[in-house]
């Protein structure tokens, strides 16, 4: 079976711009989440969305959104990006809350 | 607001010595996982702990969670250079989030 899958792996862009990321969880997971991890820290948590609906929302401004959609993938937009938005953005899927979470091998975003 | 330390944030350890990382969170966890994240990789699934005072094995890694379910260790004995990379402790607050430790970075020398 397959793992987590992210898109695109890497991505360059400039200030001002938007993004879009995007995750399909393991097959049977109903539980996606999001996480910031910039270089020698641990991941930061910014959303987690279950059966499509937001359920947790970490502490991350109105620029970070997310959705999921019927089939439980789901993608992450950035609005306005700034330097500080480099990082590398992880997916985590799990079967719901408080299970294992399950990482694909995340974008690497960055900012010019 | 909620946080996780973890220490050390660096170790270097000769090959056959046993290695410890410890985990605190500010606030009690209902549950707590750790997960090891090896260079250019991502975070990957080891154990959860849930009950107070808990106690895992996995080959050469024991997990502790303690007793006031605000903190937990994890000891490797006789490292290997496959032990190499980051632990992070994630802990589960109550709500639907998990807050990631700021991990131990391990080193084996050979």
């Amino acid at each position: 079976d397959a793992g987590v899958t992210q898109s695109p792996t890497h991505l360059i862009k400039t200030r001002g711009q938007h993004v879009t990321l995007r995750c399909s969880p393991i097959s049977g997971h109903k539980s996606v989440s999001w996480y910031q991890q910039v270089l020698g820290q641990g991941p930061q948590f910014i959303f987690q969305y279950y059966e499509k609906e937001e359920r947790g929302r970490g502490n991350f401004p109105d620029r970070f959104s997310a959705r999921q959609f019927p089939n439980y993938s789901s993608e992450l937009n950035v609005n306005a990006l700034l330097l500080g938005d480099s990082a590398l953005y992880l997916c985590a899927s799990s079967s719901g809350d408080r299970q294992p979470q399950h990482f694909g091998d995340g974008t690497r975003l960055s900012i010019l | 607001g909620q946080q996780v330390m973890q220490i050390p944030q660096y170790q270097h350890v000769q090959e056959g010595e046993d290695f410890t990382t410890y985990c605190n969170s500010s606030t009690t966890l209902s549950n707590i996982q750790w997960y090891k994240q090896r260079p250019g990789g991502h975070p990957v699934f080891l154990i959860q702990l849930v009950k107070s005072g808990e106690v895992k094995k996995q080959k050469r890694l024991t997990f502790q969670f303690g007793e006031a379910k605000k903190n937990s260790s994890l000891h490797i004995t006789a490292t290997q250079t496959t032990d190499v990379g980051t632990y992070f402790c994630a802990g589960h607050p109550g709500t639907y989030k998990y807050i990631f430790g700021t991990g131990t970075r391990l080193k084996v020398l050979a």
